[in-house]
């Protein structure tokens, strides 16, 4: 089992739509952090959120991290065809960190 | 600006071969990472080390060994490599401190495939 449990698995949309994925545990982290990761690449870090019932915005997408730290939320507004990629949350512990399965959004233009 | 290099991207080993991937950072970073990416499971760690010479296990380290001589270098080994061994590799740095709050630096990745 996943220490961090991503969802939905895969999600395919219409540009301009809105949506919400999810990244929950039942594990306390220090830190969470939200990657995008295209084809062929590494995962690239989009934020970082720290502190229970934080919230970034990054342009169209909303990051919340839950008030216990176990959980955190990447919502994205008006989606692009260029939001196309693979969501990836992972949570810190001490000197390493744990990574989710991952959520494959499309948006069709 | 910012670089973790793999040194391989696409390598293709028979079953039973020692494999060696290296990965090296230019951001004198502390820590260092080695994961293994597959479908449905994500970034899997493996192992991680926080200083030279120093190492610990992630959650799949049976089949594999790291080593850390010099800081800057993070080699992952796979003694006898086996077809369950098939994935891409992912080597990552963050600074000191451990990754709390710190950006980990992703390579490219490196493509496995073990016959």
């Amino acid at each position: 089992t996943q220490l961090l449990e991503q969802s939905p698995q895969f999600l395919s949309i219409q540009e301009g739509e809105n949506l919400t994925v999810y990244c929950n545990s039942s594990s306390v982290f220090s830190s969470l952090q939200w990657y995008r990761q295209e084809p062929g690449e590494g995962p690239v870090l989009l934020v970082t959120v720290v502190t229970g019932g934080e919230v970034k915005k990054l342009k169209r997408l909303t990051f919340q991290f839950g008030d216990a730290r176990k959980d955190s939320s990447l919502h994205i507004t008006a989606a692009q065809p260029g939001d196309t990629g693979l969501y990836l949350c992972a949570g810190a512990r001490n000197n390493d960190m744990r990574f989710g399965a991952g959520t494959r959004l499309t948006v069709k233009p | 600006d910012v670089k973790v290099t793999q040194s391989s991207r696409y390598l293709v080993k028979r079953t039973g071969e020692k494999v060696f991937l290296e990965c090296v950072q230019d951001m004198d970073h502390e820590n260092m990472f080695w994961y293994r990416q597959d479908p449905g499971l994500g970034l899997r760690l493996i192992y991680f080390s926080y200083d030279v010479k120093m190492k610990e296990k992630g959650d799949i380290p049976e089949g594999y060994s790291v080593s850390r001589e010099k800081k800057e270098r993070f080699s992952l080994i796979l003694e006898s490599a086996s077809t369950n061994q098939t994935s891409m590799y992912l080597c990552a740095s963050s600074p000191s401190g451990g990754p709390s709050g710190n950006t980990i630096y992703f390579g490219e990745g490196s493509w496995l495939t073990v016959v």
